[in-house]
């Protein structure tokens, strides 16, 4: 079956530009999420769907960070405005059942 | 808050020396998972541990979560180079069971042919 898909995999904005990142998890996935990842560090969940209802967005940071699952499929994360802490890998992953989570590639981001 | 601790951080071995690496959570946790990602790659998931004292294997990795269900280890038998990245585990964030995962820190471990 296909994985996690996630484009782009590179980005560098500078601070304070706009940038969103696009997710097409699994066919048949419901649950969705979104982790960032900074460097030597382990994902720290961003927010969580349930297909297209959010189920946690805790720790989302709600001034700059929004997400979308439109339809219950793909997702896109977008940050606006960018500051120089979101340099990071945001994974995007799913899960048919709420056990095991299969991550895309990643987008890695550098604000510069 | 909630926390996830992993030790040892960084781990370097001979090919064919044993590993282990040691997670504790702050909290008693429902199930804990365990990761592993490949330098460059992404997050990859090994196994799932749900009841106190359970030990799995897979071929050379034994998995086992605590009594207390607060701890779990991660051992490799003979390690090879295809072992090398980083292992992390991860639990239901605040106890609850909706998926959404808090990780640790991660142990990376490199090896040496």
């Amino acid at each position: 079956e296909a994985g996690v898909a996630q484009s782009p995999r590179y980005k560098i904005i500078e601070k304070r530009q706009s940038v969103a990142f696009w997710c097409n998890p699994i066919s048949g996935h419901a649950t969705l999420y979104w982790y960032q990842q900074i460097l030597g560090q382990g994902p720290k969940l961003l927010i969580q769907f349930q297909n297209n209802g959010v189920v946690d967005d805790s720790q989302l940071p709600k001034d700059r960070f929004s997400a979308e699952r439109l339809k219950g499929v793909d997702s896109t994360l977008k940050i606006q405005p960018a500051k120089l802490e979101d340099s990071a890998v945001y994974l995007c992953a799913s899960s048919f059942r709420i056990t095991e989570a299969f991550f895309g590639q990643g987008t890695r981001l550098t604000v510069v | 808050g909630q926390q996830v601790m992993q030790i040892p951080q960084y781990q370097h071995v001979q090919e064919g020396e044993d590993f282990t690496t040691y997670c504790n959570s702050s909290t008693t946790l429902s199930n804990i998972q365990w990761y592993k990602q490949r330098p460059g790659g992404h997050p990859v998931f090994l196994i799932q541990l749900v009841k106190s004292g359970e030990v799995k294997k897979q071929k050379r990795l034994t998995f086992q979560f605590g009594e207390a269900k607060k701890n779990s280890s991660l051992h490799i038998t003979a390690t090879q180079t295809t072992d090398v990245g980083t292992y992390f585990c991860a639990g239901p964030i605040n106890g609850g069971s909706q998926g959404n995962l808090i990780f640790g820190k991660g142990t990376k471990l490199s090896v040496k042919p």
